[in-house]
């Protein structure tokens, strides 16, 4: 079970914009930088954002993050049938020992 | 190009060994930390473990600690998983992914299925 909480499923019309919450604690969003990645139906997950709010080079702005204290915060513009995917944060964590730790994943449904 | 390929996964009874290879190319594979990362069938991302670019930091996740041993031969710009003692909850597409904060490039997935 991850200490990353995120909510199982949103959905939303294209066009729409959807938020995707990632709830942590300070051994682990509320020290560290978060990244989220976007994996789509068998393949390899992809980095969305990284230290938070960074966008890798090709990432469209449609897709940005945020941090507040313990949470992390994804969000989609303008909703596409291709951003219908599973969606995990991560970041390190340091509670007990060292280690990397992903979210619970929420399934995005474009409607 | 950055390219990782991972091999050596297959059919493994429970209590058996297997080694993972991931093959890198296309960047300086000395300056990179690497890790893996697992998913189960129909389940969500799990870290395995990470490895320094040197090689002299390792971490585990708590569920391989002591039967997993993550390692590196920079000379071959490859990065390795030894699993042994290996469970049925083991079964798993394992990448590895490159860098340490944030995983920017993934490899496409070996298949470790452990079944009797």
């Amino acid at each position: 079970q991850s200490v990353l909480t995120q909510p199982p499923s949103v959905s939303a019309a294209p066009g729409q914009k959807v938020t995707i919450s990632c709830s942590g604690s300070s051994s682990n969003i509320g020290n560290n930088y978060v990244s989220w990645y976007q994996q789509l139906p068998g393949t390899a997950p992809k980095l969305l954002i990284y230290d938070n709010n960074k966008r890798p080079s090709g990432i469209p702005d449609r897709f940005s993050g945020s941090k507040s204290g313990t949470s992390a915060t994804l969000g989609i513009t303008g909703l596409q049938t291709g951003d219908e995917a599973d969606y995990y944060c991560g970041t390190w964590d340091s509670s007990l020992s060292v280690r990397y730790v992903f979210g619970t994943g929420t399934k995005v449904t474009v409607l | 190009e950055v390219q990782l390929v991972e091999s050596g996964g297959g059919l493994v009874q429970p209590g058996g060994s297997l080694r993972l290879s991931c093959a890198a190319s296309g960047f300086t594979f000395s300056s990179y930390e690497m890790n893996w990362v697992r998913q189960a069938p129909g389940k969500g991302l799990e870290w395995v473990s990470y490895i320094s670019s040197s090689g002299s930091t390792i971490y585990y996740a708590d569920s391989v600690k002591g039967r997993f041993t993550i390692s590196r031969d920079n000379a071959k710009n490859s990065l390795y998983l030894q699993m042994n003692s290996l469970r049925a909850e083991d079964t798993a597409v394992y990448y590895c992914a490159r860098d340490g904060s944030y995983y920017l490039y993934w490899g496409q997935g070996t298949l470790v299925t452990v079944s009797s």
